[in-house]
């Protein structure tokens, strides 16, 4: 079965880097897309982009461009996103979401990422 | 950007009643719009796609239907689980935007 296992909780200060992963298992990863989200607890929930596992191509939303940078690993089925320059707005939860035709059916667990001195 | 404004922000409602949650795109969506279900420090669930057809696995009390631009979500005899926020996503165009979610408690 389908399955998108995020990496744990991030804890990190101010003006640091993060990257976060999700692996995946159960369909063809390198012939897929792979969208991240954001969500501070309490509120909806926002597009950060996306990208075709086949070739690297990616899509941001506007918002978090320069913030966040999408890749894949095909050999190891991993899809990872870069947060960079984390201010305290940048805290929240972090999702990756497998891509369908039917919708974004496949979740990861998400991550908890805090910006903190 | 697409505004989905979604209303009402929350609802409480018995078994006994019919449940309706609505998203209004701010321009036309061609039916690319999905519902989700979130329970607290959980992944969001599809509950529909392609703004009526049901998500494999999700009860058929779950429905969804559009008037113009505006999709609607209804639960007919809705169950204690079916507590939980529900949000709409539109995927016409991007960025992707989801509506602002609607806290459902089911007494």
């Amino acid at each position: 079965q389908v399955k998108l296992q995020q990496s744990g909780a991030e804890l990190v200060k101010p003006g640091a880097s993060v990257k976060l992963s999700c692996k995946t298992s159960g369909y063809t990863f390198s012939t897929s897309y792979m969208s991240w989200f954001k969500q501070i607890p309490g509120q909806s929930i926002e597009w950060i982009g996306m990208i075709y596992a086949g070739d690297g191509g990616t899509g941001y939303n506007q918002k978090f461009k320069g913030k966040a940078t999408l890749t894949v690993d095909t050999s190891s089925s991993t899809a990872y996103m870069d947060l960079s320059s984390l201010t305290t707005e940048d805290s929240a939860v972090y999702f990756c979401a497998r891509v369908g035709e039917l919708g974004f059916a496949y979740w990861g667990q998400g991550t908890l990422v805090t910006v903190s001195s | 950007d697409i505004q989905m404004t979604q209303s009402p922000a929350s609802l409480s409602a018995s078994l006994e009643e019919i449940v309706t949650i609505t998203c209004k795109a701010s321009q036309g969506i061609d039916d690319y719009l999905s519902w989700y279900q979130q329970k607290p420090g959980k992944s969001p669930q599809l509950l529909i796609y392609d703004a009526t057809s049901l998500a494999d696995g999700v009860p058929s009390r779950f429905s969804g239907s559009r008037s113009g631009t505006q999709y609607s979500l209804k639960i007919s005899r809705p169950q204690v689980d079916d507590s939980g926020i529900y949000y709409c996503l539109q995927s016409y165009s991007t960025p992707l935007t989801f509506g602002s979610g609607t806290k459902l408690e089911i007494k």
